[in-house]
């Protein structure tokens, strides 16, 4: 039974808009969640994080949105770039600290 | 980036041949991961330590075993390769000091099991 969950395999958008991609999740205990982004061939890095205590999380471009009442967050870039185009996971820690991973979303960014 | 070396980056092997991955980090961090990722699965935990010999399963163990003698190298090992094990694996680590629960990963084996 996943725990986490990214329901869209796949999205597309134009350059310049808003990117959003959705992830959701089971276990209410979690308290903490991440976001990696994964280029082809390379190893996942770190992008954004938040914390249950917060709602919102904005690191320039990236902005990640908690809504704990329905177990949903969202990642949003603004403004979309090719180089942004990856796929990306939305992950929560365990209870030995490790990580569970939703299956990822493949974002395209169009030129 | 984080000094996080895997090895082999591929490997084609066959079906019942014993396989052994090298994850090599030059952090000091305490805390090291084998993830393998498969589509539709993202990345999925299959062993991880905690410390120089001090080790535990994860989602995915079974057809596998990990040894960690220093603190720098977690060795991850498939007694027997099968086909279904055919996959990327992803090594990271964390000293879990800075941002909370924030793991770095290493560039990934890509192993194929024919």
């Amino acid at each position: 039974d996943q725990q986490v969950k990214q329901n869209s395999p796949s999205l597309s958008v134009q350059e310049g808009r808003i990117s959003i991609l959705n992830c959701d999740y089971t276990n209410s205990m979690f308290d903490y969640f991440l976001w990696y982004k994964k280029y082809p061939a390379e190893g996942p890095t770190f992008l954004i994080s938040i914390s249950s205590i917060k709602d919102k999380n904005e690191d320039g471009r990236f902005t990640v949105f908690l809504n704990k009442s329905a177990k949903h967050l969202s990642l949003h870039i603004v403004p979309s770039q090719p180089g942004d185009s990856a796929v990306y996971f939305c992950a929560a820690p365990g209870s030995a600290r490790q990580l569970t991973f939703g299956s990822g979303t493949q974002l395209t960014v169009l030129p | 980036d984080a000094g996080i070396t895997q090895s082999p980056r591929h490997k084609v092997t066959e079906t019942g041949t014993p396989v052994t991955l090298r994850c090599h980090q030059t952090e000091n961090h305490r805390y090291m991961y084998w993830y393998r990722q498969d589509p539709g699965h993202g990345l999925r935990l299959i062993h991880y330590s905690y410390g120089v010999k001090d080790t535990d399963k994860g989602e995915v163990s079974d057809g596998y075993s990990v040894s960690r003698s220093k603190t720098e190298d977690f060795l991850l090992t498939l007694e027997s390769a099968t086909s279904s094990q055919t996959s990327v694996y992803f090594c990271a680590i964390s000293d879990h000091k800075g941002r909370p629960y924030e793991q770095y990963f290493g560039p990934g084996t890509r192993l194929t099991v024919t």
